[in-house]
C-alpha cells in the first residue's frame, strides 16, 4: 500500500535559522509529491511540486525540498525562518491513473513549525 | 478573483439533524473534491468529482453523500449527522483532474461540530 509519513508532528526553531520538515513515503510507482502550507483558519496553499524532472525542487516563499528516491524521502527545507513561516505543512503524494489509488492525493499527518523571535 | 468559496464558515448541529456545505470555484475546473481534516490525521478525501456529472468515493465516504449541480458547484450533504463527523472540511478545485501531478486549489474551510 502507498503511504506517506511526516516524522515530525511539532517542529519549533529560532528565527533566522534553518528549518528542515521532514517527509517520507512508500510507494511501488514513481509518485508525484508536493509541499502544500496551512496557515492558521486558512485553507491549504502549494509550496512546491516534483514530478519527475528535477530532483531538487524549489517553491515559494524560499522553501525548497529534494527528491531522494533511495531513501524515499521528500524533506522541506528552508535556510533561515521567518516568523510568517509558522504554519502548519502537509507532505502529499499522488500516484499515477494506472495505480490502485487512481491519481489520488494522499496527504500526511501534518507538521506545526513554531518559529520563535 | 475569488478561488474556491465555501459556505458556511461555521456550523454546530445536533446529532441527528442534516445539513449541506456548498463549494463553488469560478476557475473553471473540471475536478472538485471534499477533504475533511482531523487532527494528527492530515487530510481525508470523503468524495471527488473528476469531471462535471462524475462523483466517486473517496477513502471516508461513509456518511456523507455529494453532488456536482454544474462545473462549478459540488456540494456535501450530511443526511444526519454523527459527533465523528466533527471535523473540518475543504473544498478543492483543479483544472485537469485525477489528482495527478497538478495544483489544487483550496477553500478556507468549514469548521462543523456535533453535539
Amino acid at each position: 500500500a502507498q503511504s506517506v509519513t511526516q516524522l515530525d508532528s511539532h517542529v519549533s526553531v529560532s528565527e533566522g535559522t534553518p528549518v528542515l520538515l521532514r517527509c517520507n513515503y512508500s510507494s511501488s510507482y514513481s509518485p508525484s509529491l508536493f509541499w502544500y502550507v496551512q496557515h492558521p483558519n486558512k485553507g491549504l496553499q502549494l509550496l512546491l511540486k516534483y514530478t519527475s524532472a528535477a530532483t531538487l525542487v524549489k517553491g515559494i516563499n524560499g522553501f525548497e525540498a529534494e527528491f531522494k528516491k533511495s531513501e524515499t524521502s521528500f524533506h522541506l527545507t528552508k535556510p533561515s525562518a521567518h516568523m510568517s513561516d509558522a504554519a502548519e505543512y502537509f507532505c502529499v503524494v499522488s500516484w499515477p491513473r494506472g495505480s490502485n489509488q487512481g491519481g489520488k492525493l494522499i496527504f500526511g499527518q501534518g507538521t506545526e513549525l513554531s518559529v520563535k523571535p | 478573483n475569488a478561488g474556491v468559496t465555501q459556505t458556511p464558515k461555521f456550523q454546530v448541529l445536533k446529532t441527528g439533524q442534516s445539513m449541506t456545505l456548498q463549494c463553488a470555484q469560478d476557475m473553471n475546473h473540471n475536478s472538485m473534491y471534499w477533504y475533511r481534516q482531523d487532527p494528527g490525521m492530515g487530510l481525508r478525501l470523503i468524495y471527488y468529482s473528476a469531471s462535471e456529472g462524475t462523483t466517486d468515493k473517496g477513502e471516508v465516504p461513509n456518511g456523507y453523500n455529494v453532488s456536482r449541480l454544474n462545473k462549478r458547484e459540488f456540494s456535501l450533504r450530511l443526511e444526519s449527522a454523527a459527533p465523528s463527523q466533527t471535523s473540518v472540511y475543504f473544498c478543492a478545485s483543479s483544472e485537469r483532474g485525477g489528482g495527478t501531478n497538478e495544483k489544487l486549489f483550496f477553500g478556507s474551510g468549514t469548521q462543523l461540530s456535533v453535539l
